[in-house]
């Protein structure tokens, strides 16, 4: 089955670029999900289809993907962004699943 | 707004069944496919089963097939996953999340429900 990998943490000044990767096997040939979870709350989809944002979701995340890695970047970050952060695929092999990484702490200084 | 509360999370012991529901709110819920996703006390997300709108089609994580059952009844909004001969290593909490996303089953989660606790334990 794929396999996604993430760093376990990423450490940011306010204000600066965090940059989230998340690597797989030929990953620009997959579209990657990305969703944002709070301690003590659901997870909340970021970005989707690799680089669409949801209504309400503002202009500061985006996202690209191409060869092995996928990134979620966040711009002029804030102290509100301080979260874990998870990429996800779909995958059709060997049967119909969905897969997670296993999640980046990003931690506002 | 979409709503999604889950229910049906106790204690239960291992070799045990379970019954979680999810109740929707606030869409067309008929007319999505929905899925259970789990995640185990400091750990990552885990997708756990999928039921296609119409409820003609079922998937499941190979941890849990054979064991897991997902049904709805579209008739009063909700999911359900069945879980039976239950492990310590199903201990999570269990969101309800609707699919989004083209196709028949969607390709991502886009609303989340706020989760129900399921820890097994003898």
């Amino acid at each position: 089955s794929y396999v996604l990998t993430q760093s376990p943490s990423v450490s940011v000044a306010p204000g600066q670029t965090a940059r989230i990767p998340c690597g797989g096997h030929n990953i620009g040939h997959k579209n990657v999900h990305w969703y944002q979870q709070k301690p003590g709350q659901a997870p909340v989809l970021v970005v989707y289809d690799d680089r669409n944002r949801p209504s309400g979701i503002p202009e500061r995340f985006s996202g690209s993907n191409s060869g092995d890695t996928a990134t979620l970047t966040i711009n002029r970050v804030e102290a509100g962004d301080e979260a874990d952060y998870f990429c996800q695929v779909w995958d059709s092999t060997p049967d119909h699943s969905y897969v997670f990484g296993s999640g980046t702490k990003v931690t506002v200084l | 707004e979409v709503q999604l509360v889950e229910a049906g999370g106790i204690v239960v012991q291992p070799g045990g069944s379970l019954r979680l529901s999810c109740e929707a709110s606030g869409f067309a819920f008929g007319d999505f496919s929905m899925h259970w996703v789990r995640q185990a006390p400091g750990k990552g997300l885990e997708w756990v089963s999928l039921i296609s709108w119409g409820a003609s089609s079922s998937y499941y994580a190979d941890s849990v097939k054979g064991r897991f059952s997902i049904s709805r009844d579209d008739g009063k909004n909700s999911l359900y996953l069945q879980m039976n001969n239950l492990k310590t290593e199903d201990s999570a909490l269990y969101y309800c999340a609707k699919a989004g996303g083209d196709g028949d089953y969607g390709y991502y989660f886009d609303f989340w429900g706020q989760g129900t606790q399921d820890t097994v334990s003898s």
